[in-house]
């Protein structure tokens, strides 16, 4: 079936603008995740969610982002209030189960200025 | 999870076999050893994983030392569409996160 896709593929917004980063992975798979990567840099673990467990926010860098989850679907990445520092690229991956292989995204491409 | 070691960045030349090094000396008997791709401006893209017997598949040999404190990531006949980052990623069977590092730039030349 079809991969993980992203929405939007690119976004520009102003410094203080909330902004939310839409993610669709692949069906039946229960484990999603959220990773940034900065320019030049390596990814960087935010947020996963298996199944109806309690989703694991442990490397969500401050309180103006979150993420949601519909069941195993579609996930919502939030960033309020955003700053210069959170441009990055936000990738999703998905997998069948925690902790075994992963598919990416594409990722979402946001520019604060 | 253990981490992991690579170079920062190897060539190769186009058509020859490129061989990704990973040093894990901290992984424990659980931990599977993941490798991972991302050309750019691309998400990164699933390679190979193993255990503890060498694997292979149609993109990539995975080479694991008996005692699993390093691997080797072997391309058998590198393309200009091998150039990208490769990351190496230890992880166990019950983990939820996969923690990249920034990976072997892998520069292949015509």
């Amino acid at each position: 079936g079809a991969g993980v896709s992203q929405s939007p593929s690119n976004k520009v917004t102003e410094k203080g603008k909330d902004v939310e980063l839409r993610c669709d992975p692949i069906s039946g798979h229960t484990a999603l995740y959220w990773y940034r990567q900065r320019l030049g840099q390596g990814l960087e673990f935010l947020i996963y969610f298996q199944g109806n467990s309690a989703p694991d926010k442990s490397g969500l860098p401050s309180d103006r982002f979150s993420a949601e989850r519909t069941g195993e679907s579609v996930s919502t990445l939030t960033i309020q209030r955003t700053q210069q520092e959170d441009s990055a690229v936000y990738l999703c991956a998905s997998s069948r189960g925690g902790g075994i292989t992963q598919y990416f995204g594409p990722g979402t491409r946001l520019l604060v200025l | 999870d253990a981490k992991t070691t690579q170079p920062t960045s190897m060539d190769c030349a186009e058509g020859r076999a490129a061989n990704l090094p990973c040093n894990h000396s901290t992984i424990s008997g659980n931990e599977y050893v993941y490798w991972y791709r991302q050309i750019h401006s691309q998400g990164p893209q699933y390679i190979i994983h193993g255990l503890k017997n060498n694997e292979t598949n149609e993109m990539a040999s995975l080479i694991i030392t008996e005692d699993r404190k390093s691997s080797t990531l072997i391309l058998p006949h590198a393309t200009l569409r091998d150039t990208a980052v490769y990351y190496c990623i230890v992880i166990s069977n019950t983990g939820n996160q996969f923690y990249f590092g920034t990976g072997t730039s892998l520069t292949v030349i015509p």
